[in-house]
């Protein structure tokens, strides 16, 4: 049963485009997540948001921006793409910005950069 | 700064077998401990956690906890070939830290 909801699935893209992944959680969690897993499946946070207030950001080139519109949708953007933005990146959720809460996965969006 | 790893990065274990697959961590304010696994193409899913020293079972799962040993197991018994994933065991003291990974495969 899905309930965090990433797209698109895959992206192809050339050097320097602009690029945006979308995220939306039907939990009615308070706090959204992205990370970035590498070609190793190492998991790096880059941000976490708790009702649409930025409360991490993990150190990521600036080219990096995230958005939230309301506390179930977190997007990233990536201006400028570069080689090395090639990977999975996964949105996820938790009930709060609490230590005891589990995280809840979307599927993932790859993203391949020519 | 939080270091979480992870061992064997592989295991290979015949269906019906036991997998064990340990993590430790760097941080003594570390209270709260999950296993997270992800099959490919899909993302991370929390199998179970745990926040107490000792054991906690949940099926053919056992994690254990031992936090004075900055260290947290998981054991699956009776493994599946539908086990075959990528685990990843997370600490959280401020934040959530993932471990690096251990890649089991269960041959049938």
């Amino acid at each position: 049963e899905t309930a965090v909801f990433q797209t698109p699935n895959y992206h192809v893209t050339q050097v320097g485009n602009e690029v945006s992944f979308n995220c939306k959680q039907t939990l009615g969690h308070d706090t959204m997540y992205w990370y970035k897993q590498d070609s190793k499946k190492l998991l790096k946070i880059m941000f976490s948001y708790n009702n649409k207030q930025l409360i991490v950001n993990e150190t990521v080139p600036r080219r990096f921006s995230p958005q939230s519109s309301d506390k179930a949708h977190l997007n990233l953007r990536i201006k400028s793409v570069e080689p090395e933005d090639s990977a999975v990146y996964l949105c996820a959720s938790s009930r709060d910005w609490g230590s005891q809460d589990t995280q809840y996965f979307g599927p993932g969006t790859r993203l391949l950069v020519l | 700064q939080q270091k979480v790893q992870q061992s064997p990065e592989s295991l290979i274990v015949p269906e019906g077998g036991m997998a064990s697959l340990n993590c430790t961590f760097s941080d003594r304010n570390s209270q709260y401990f999950w296993w997270y696994r992800q099959h490919s193409g899909e993302g991370p899913k929390a199998l179970m956690s745990i926040f107490s020293n000792g054991d906690k079972k949940e099926g053919r799962f056992t994690a254990h906890l031992n936090k004075a040993s900055l260290y947290v197991s998981l054991h699956i018994k009776d493994s599946q070939p539908s086990d075959s994933a990528l685990y990843f065991c997370a600490a959280n003291t401020d934040k959530v830290v993932f471990g690096t990974g251990t890649r089991l495969q269960v041959s049938p």
